[in-house]
């Protein structure tokens, strides 16, 4: 069955950095993007970007451009996104969740909560 | 910058029918948007529930369904549950980019 299982919660200082991993199972890997959803305390859904493992190319939304990478490991089938110069407003959960080609997003990860505190 | 603007809250009486409608500020919403319709509760992870306008997953309750209505993506609930209380996300395509909408949170009361 398919499966996205996410990396536990993190907390991190602001200006620090988090890595979160999307380990995925269950389906070919380079067959479907993996995309990246983050949801602040209180806050709606937000797209920041996807990964397509088949070309190992990325896509990131305007607001993380420059802050935000997104990598593959073929090898493992996982999907990491690591964001840079963290301040207390990137505090939220965020999701890993998969699109087959043409839009369609089904499966979600679990969530990764990632607390930036001093 | 790209909106996509959806009903803050609705209420709806359980076993009654409810609208949620999804527009874009860049112009009427056709199926070149790939809508996509997502359901979230609390302390769970979103569920995605329709894709490309109007397609359910395998498991899309029966009772959900979405489509194109007057320039905006549309998710219809008929026979609502009690269950059916939450936070409603439509996603939308936009070239290289999605944008999701603000959300709906549904009262069902």
């Amino acid at each position: 069955q398919v499966q996205l299982v996410q990396s536990g919660a993190e907390v991190e200082k602001p200006g620090a950095s988090v890595k979160v991993s999307c380990k995925t199972s269950g389906y070919t890997f380079t067959d479907f993007y993996i995309h990246w959803v983050r949801q602040a305390p209180g806050q709606g859904l937000e797209w920041m970007g996807l990964s397509r493992p088949d070309t190992d190319s990325t896509g990131y939304a305007q607001n993380f451009r420059g802050r935000v990478t997104m990598t593959r490991d073929t090898s493992t089938t996982t999907v990491y996104m690591e964001l840079r110069s963290l301040r207390s407003e990137d505090t939220a959960v965020y999701y890993c969740v998969r699109e087959k080609r043409g839009g369609t997003f089904d499966y979600w990860g679990q969530g990764t909560l990632v607390t930036v505190s001093s | 910058q790209t909106v996509v603007t959806q009903e803050p809250s609705l209420t709806v009486s359980p076993g009654g029918t409810v609208t949620l409608t999804c527009a874009s500020n860049t112009g009427a919403v056709t199926s070149g948007y790939s809508p996509n319709w997502f359901q979230l509760k609390p302390g769970q992870a979103p569920r995605a529930l329709i894709y490309s306008t109007s397609n359910k997953h395998s498991w899309t309750p029966a009772r959900f369904s979405g489509s194109l209505l007057g320039g905006k993506a549309a998710l219809t609930l008929s026979g609502v549950q009690p269950e059916d209380e939450a936070e409603y996300y439509c996603l939308l395509y936009y070239g290289g980019a999605w944008v999701f909408g603000g959300g709906t949170k549904l009262t069902v009361l």
